[in-house]
């Protein structure tokens, strides 16, 4: 089947702007996660839905970060006024449930400029 | 600092040998994971070890799992060049996991 799915792959953005980045889950997996990863770093936690709660928040880097997940499905992670610091790219996984392996999109790749 | 945190950070090993990675955490855990990610954006789960096992294979891979000493290794066997990419481990803690959380991974080198 289709696996974890994540739009754009690659997004320049200007200062202050705001972003959308958006992931698909493999159908039938109730947990998402977002994860930020820095050039040659490992990967940051951001948040992760359980269905469409988010249990823990407490890796958002700032209130410029937020994310929602509706119908237990697709995810939307929104950073406002982006800053230069924001640019990295940005992981999605989905799991069955928060106890079994994550699948990982390929990524968005963010720029700001 | 990261919760889980591998060694060493590079190793280059020539094909055929085995290469062996090691990754240390300081929480109790439901369930430790190991990735492996190739030049380029994705991660691809290796093998899931859970805090009641030991140990774990799957094909020319070996986890094991010390949690009395907090620890986790991978040993991949009679290494090929394709096995080059960095590899990651990730805790996910008994009281919260969902929230998993990756170290800074090992970067492997298999040379042809």
């Amino acid at each position: 089947g289709a696996g974890v799915s994540q739009s754009p792959s690659n997004k320049v953005t200007e200062k202050g702007k705001d972003v959308e980045l958006r992931c698909d889950p493999i159908s039938g997996h109730t947990a998402l996660y977002w994860y930020r990863q820095s050039l040659g770093q490992g990967l940051e936690f951001l948040i992760y839905f359980q269905g469409n709660s988010a249990p823990d928040k407490s890796g958002l880097p700032s209130d410029r970060f937020s994310a929602e997940r509706t119908g237990g499905s697709v995810s939307t992670l929104t950073i406002q006024r982006t800053q230069q610091e924001d640019s990295a790219v940005y992981l999605c996984a989905s799991s069955l449930s928060d106890v079994h392996e994550q699948y990982f999109g390929p990524g968005t790749r963010l720029t700001v400029t | 600092s990261q919760q889980g945190e591998e060694d060493p950070q590079a190793l280059s090993i020539q094909e055929g040998e085995n290469a062996t990675m090691n990754c240390s955490y300081k929480t109790s855990i439901n369930n430790l994971q190991w990735y492996r990610q190739n030049s380029g954006r994705g991660l691809v789960h290796l093998i899931l070890i859970r805090s009641n096992e030991r140990e774990k294979h799957s094909g020319r891979l070996r986890v094991t799992l010390d949690t009395s000493k907090k620890s986790s290794s991978l040993l991949i066997t009679a290494s090929r060049a394709a096995d080059t990419a960095s590899y990651f481990c990730a805790t996910a803690p008994y009281t919260n996991a969902g929230k998993s959380t990756f170290g800074d991974g090992t970067t492997l080198t298999v040379k042809p």
